[in-house]
């Protein structure tokens, strides 16, 4: 079955923290992605990432597809931040659908 | 920056009324889909559409659902008699190909009371 953890679950920082949210997936995917969603519920794409890494401002995704694991910092933490992270997973076929994660709930505080 | 447009944002609706959920995807893509999140669960695949049909839906995906692209930019999601627990915020997404990012809406938050 197609499995998508992520963790922590919910991540409180102060500003300026760096921060790490894991994401880890059970079978081989085509791509990666990062996704952010701020109260109110849309949903935005942050990177799409199938091997090393990727740099959007303070934003770095990596992913190793042999441990089947992938990582989201954000270095310089700002309150603005604060959102819920999600990761998911994009296997191959016909559709290439998501399977998404459960999401990382980060509250940065002044 | 190309959106994909959702309507309405929110939808209050009787149990067992029929919905319409639209969808404007970005012009040139040619993937299309229907995700829903029902609160405080994750994300689910509903269906995807590619080349005018149907290309994998989800087991939630059953005969009260139907998708269609009417006119080659509005992608909607019917919902024949709606029950409670169809409530949740519906997503529409595009991709222009197969090997593309998502690109979603912003979501309508559909209420079934």
């Amino acid at each position: 079955k197609n499995e998508v953890e992520q963790s922590p679950q919910n991540l409180t920082a102060q500003e300026g923290e760096f921060i790490t949210i894991n994401c880890s997936y059970s079978v081989g995917i085509s791509a990666l992605h990062w996704l952010q969603q701020h109260p109110g519920g849309g949903i935005v794409s942050l990177f799409m990432l199938s091997s090393g890494k990727k740099k959007h401002g303070r934003l770095i995704a990596t992913i190793n597809i042999q441990e089947k694991h992938s990582s989201l910092h954000i270095t310089a933490s700002h309150p603005r931040d604060s959102a819920v992270y999600i990761c998911a997973a994009l296997y191959g076929g016909a559709t290439n659908k998501l399977i998404f994660g459960t999401g990382t709930l980060l509250a940065v505080q002044p | 920056e190309p959106e994909v447009t959702q309507t309405p944002s929110h939808q209050v609706t009787q149990m067992g009324q029929e919905v319409i959920l639209r969808c404007v995807p970005i012009s040139n893509h040619l993937y299309f889909y229907w995700y829903r999140q029902i609160l405080g669960q994750k994300v689910e695949f509903l269906v995807s559409f590619y080349n005018n049909e149907i290309s994998e839906k989800s087991e939630i995906f059953d005969d009260q659902f139907s998708v269609e692209r009417p006119d080659g930019s509005n992608f909607t999601l019917k919902i024949r008699s709606t029950k409670l627990e169809d409530s949740a915020m519906y997503f529409c997404a595009s991709r222009l190909t197969g090997v593309d990012g998502y690109t979603f809406g912003s979501g309508t938050r559909l209420t079934v009371v």
